[in-house]
């Protein structure tokens, strides 16, 4: 079946800009994460929706990023007024449920690149 | 301190090569994933593990939860091995992952 995707698979923006990433999850998954990995840096987490709802926002860096996640389906990451430090591939993973015992299935990534 | 410690950070090995790549961690942990990042940045579950020991193929997890510590094998070693081995532990109810800073590993043959 398919997997989750995210789209753009590339994007450069002017520092300032705002820019939005959409992640389709694997369909059926209730649990959705994203996540971000700067340039030879370790991946860190951002932001984990259950169904709808983000009960853990505790990985957002700053108030100029959001997400939202509607139909329990895709969910869109918002970077708002862009700085050069928000450059990375930010991934979005799915999963049956959140919590232990279930695994995340990886999108592909988007490269932000802020210039 | 990172609350996931990987090493070695960089591991080049001759193809057959026997390859050993560990993991520690600090928190309370519920699992342990193992995760293979290809350049182009895609990344793949190889291992989700909890106690005990798991095999696919060639791979082989480990993990120890009184020590706080697990082990990726490769056995038998091949250039399409080349990767970065990630290393995440689930702590917490939400599933989120903590991430270790990766192994990366080149199989020269």
């Amino acid at each position: 079946g398919a997997g989750v995707s995210q789209s753009p698979s590339n994007k450069v923006t002017e520092k300032g800009k705002d820019v939005e990433l959409r992640c389709d999850p694997i369909s059926g998954h209730t649990a959705l994460y994203w996540y971000r990995q700067r340039l030879g840096q370790g991946l860190e987490f951002l932001i984990y929706f259950q169904g709808n709802s983000a009960p853990d926002k505790s990985g957002l860096p700053s108030d100029r990023f959001s997400a939202e996640r509607t139909g329990e389906s895709v969910s869109t990451l918002t970077i708002q007024r862009t700085q050069q430090e928000d450059s990375a591939v930010y991934l979005c993973a799915s999963s049956l449920t959140g919590g232990s015992g279930y695994e995340q299935y990886f999108g592909p990534g988007t490269r932000l690149t802020v210039t | 301190k990172n609350e996931v410690e990987q090493s070695p950070q960089n591991l080049t090995a001759q193809e057959g090569e026997f390859i050993t790549i560990n993991c520690s961690y600090s928190v309370g942990i519920s699992a342990l994933h193992w995760l293979q990042q290809h350049p182009g940045g895609g990344i793949v579950s190889l291992f989700m593990l909890s106690s005990g020991k798991k095999k696919h193929g060639r791979l082989i997890a480990t993990i120890n939860i009184q020590e706080k510590h697990s082990s990726l094998h490769i056995t038998a070693s091949h250039p399409r091995d080349s990767a970065v081995y990630i290393c995440a532990v689930r702590s917490g109810n939400t599933g989120k992952l903590i991430f270790g800073q990766g192994t990366t590993l080149q199989v020269k043959p």
